[in-house]
């Protein structure tokens, strides 16, 4: 079975700080690991995902995450967060049969 | 190219009614999965297709929910009769073909947002 946990349903940053969102896995088999993300309104969107070639992985609008299998995590980060930043961020596990598995999400307020 | 399509955008109905819910593959995809986002229960996986098959329906809530494929770049999830309850959103992915690997990217359509009076 897999499973994901999100901590933190809700984040804050102010504009130009670093953002961190946290994603802990569980599962089976060697994973798959995705984050997606969900403006208002809108459906997911893949930001990036792990699929065991580099363990940083660099994905769009300037984030990336870092799989660490010893923690069980893959972890969100970018830099200097922006206005157009603020979304619910999904972080989801697939493998072997399993298709995704999605966390409960974490929504990214920025702060001017 | 145009990415998943979903019908209607939004739908109001009565308790009882029938609802049935539209999706268009992208071109090219195999693999379609239909998902529920409520705010209590996040983002559930209902049913997934691959070549048309359905794979897993296990997390279809009851026997009011059913969902098509008449063809491969077509799916319908009809709710019969609804409940106000099944108020959600509901989105359908396509995958150009999950059963070759897990690690394939699900590109979701914009949802429909559904309301049971």
């Amino acid at each position: 079975a897999q499973s994901v946990t999100q901590l933190g349903s809700h984040v804050s940053v102010s504009e130009g700080a670093l953002v961190l969102l946290r994603c802990n896995y569980s599962s089976s088999v060697p994973p798959y690991l995705f984050w997606y993300v969900q403006y208002p309104n809108q459906g997911l969107q893949l930001l990036l995902k792990y699929t065991s070639a580099a363990t940083l992985v660099k994905g769009i609008n300037g984030f990336e995450a870092e799989f660490k299998k010893s923690e069980t995590s893959f972890h969100l980060t970018k830099p200097s967060a922006h206005m157009s930043d603020a979304a619910e961020y999904f972080c989801a596990v697939s493998g072997g049969n399993t298709p995704l598995v999605f966390g409960k999400g974490t929504r990214l307020s920025v702060i001017a | 190219d145009a990415g998943v399509i979903q019908s209607p955008r939004h739908e109001v109905t009565e308790m009882g009614q029938e609802v049935t819910l539209r999706c268009k593959l992208i071109s090219g995809h195999n693999s379609l999965f239909w998902y529920r986002q409520t705010m209590m229960r996040g983002l559930e996986l209902l049913i997934y297709f691959n070549n048309n098959v359905p794979i897993d329906d296990s997390g279809m809530p009851e026997d009011r929910f059913s969902a098509k494929m008449p063809n491969a770049s077509f799916s319908t999830l009809k709710i019969q009769p609804s409940e106000p309850r099944d108020s959600a959103v509901y989105f359908c992915a396509s995958s150009p073909n999950w059963a070759g690997g897990a690690q394939e990217t699900q590109y979701f359509g914009p949802g429909t947002r559904l309301l049971v009076l």
